[in-house]
């Protein structure tokens, strides 16, 4: 059964640390690995990341993926409270050709405080 | 561009009643996808939509239906509504490329339906 599996599942930190979000998977047909950020409603896409070793980065987020142990760590330095949401990492398949869903962790939530 | 959009917003129904969960999206996405996120959890695909006429099962599919007659619309119906149904519904599409290789998922902005 594919799963993807984040931690921790909960975080409160302070404006101005540094946090790190993990996320581990497995997965049959793995394709690439996708983060969103979820405040009040729906998911806000942030990176995709297809190869091992290469860092994304947007801003104060980056993000990179390890195939071989099969994971992906999202970093966010010096945190401010807009920060604070649901991160869900989410593994893309690929089945057969035109299957492309994606199989979401259950989120890590960050609170910073001010 | 509108980007997916989905009514209504807000649903309460009574246990057996039925109802459909509108999905509309405007940019022209090959792949409509309908998730459940209940309470503290990730998402979880219900069903999926590789185009016009062609859908199939997600994760959690029993107890919904779905359709798709044209690209833009892809409707989710419930057709005996349970309190295990409670939950937050997005619709959210993509479109491929050449060679497959990028696919975000655009999501809309959800309906919280409860049963009571």
């Amino acid at each position: 059964e594919d799963k993807v599996v984040q931690s921790p599942l909960s975080l409160v930190v302070h404006e101005g640390d540094t946090v790190t979000l993990n996320c581990s998977y497995e997965v049959t047909n793995f394709r690439s690995l996708l983060w969103y950020k979820q405040e009040k409603k729906a998911p806000t896409f942030l990176f995709m990341l297809t190869s091992s070793g290469i860092e994304k980065k947007s801003g104060r987020l980056s993000s990179i993926l390890d195939k071989k142990e099969l994971f992906s760590i999202l970093n966010i330095t010096a945190t401010q409270t807009g920060d604070s949401a649901v991160y869900l990492c989410a593994a893309r398949l690929a089945l057969d050709t035109g299957r492309r869903a994606l199989t979401f962790g259950s989120g890590t939530r960050l609170q910073v405080q001010p | 561009n509108a980007g997916v959009t989905q009514t209504p917003k807000f649903r309460i129904l009574k246990i057996g009643q039925s109802m459909t969960l509108q999905c509309t999206q405007d940019m022209n996405h090959n792949y409509m996808y309908w998730y459940r996120q209940d309470p503290g959890m990730g998402l979880k695909l219900i069903y999926y939509s590789v185009g016009a006429g062609i859908t199939d099962k997600g994760e959690v599919p029993n107890g919904y239906n779905v359709s798709r007659s044209t690209t833009e619309d892809f409707p989710l119906r419930l057709e005996l509504a349970a309190p295990s149904q409670t939950s937050v519904y997005f619709c959210a599409s993509s479109s491929s490329t050449s060679g497959g290789a990028y696919n975000e998922q655009f999501f809309g902005p959800g309906t919280r339906l409860t049963v009571l």
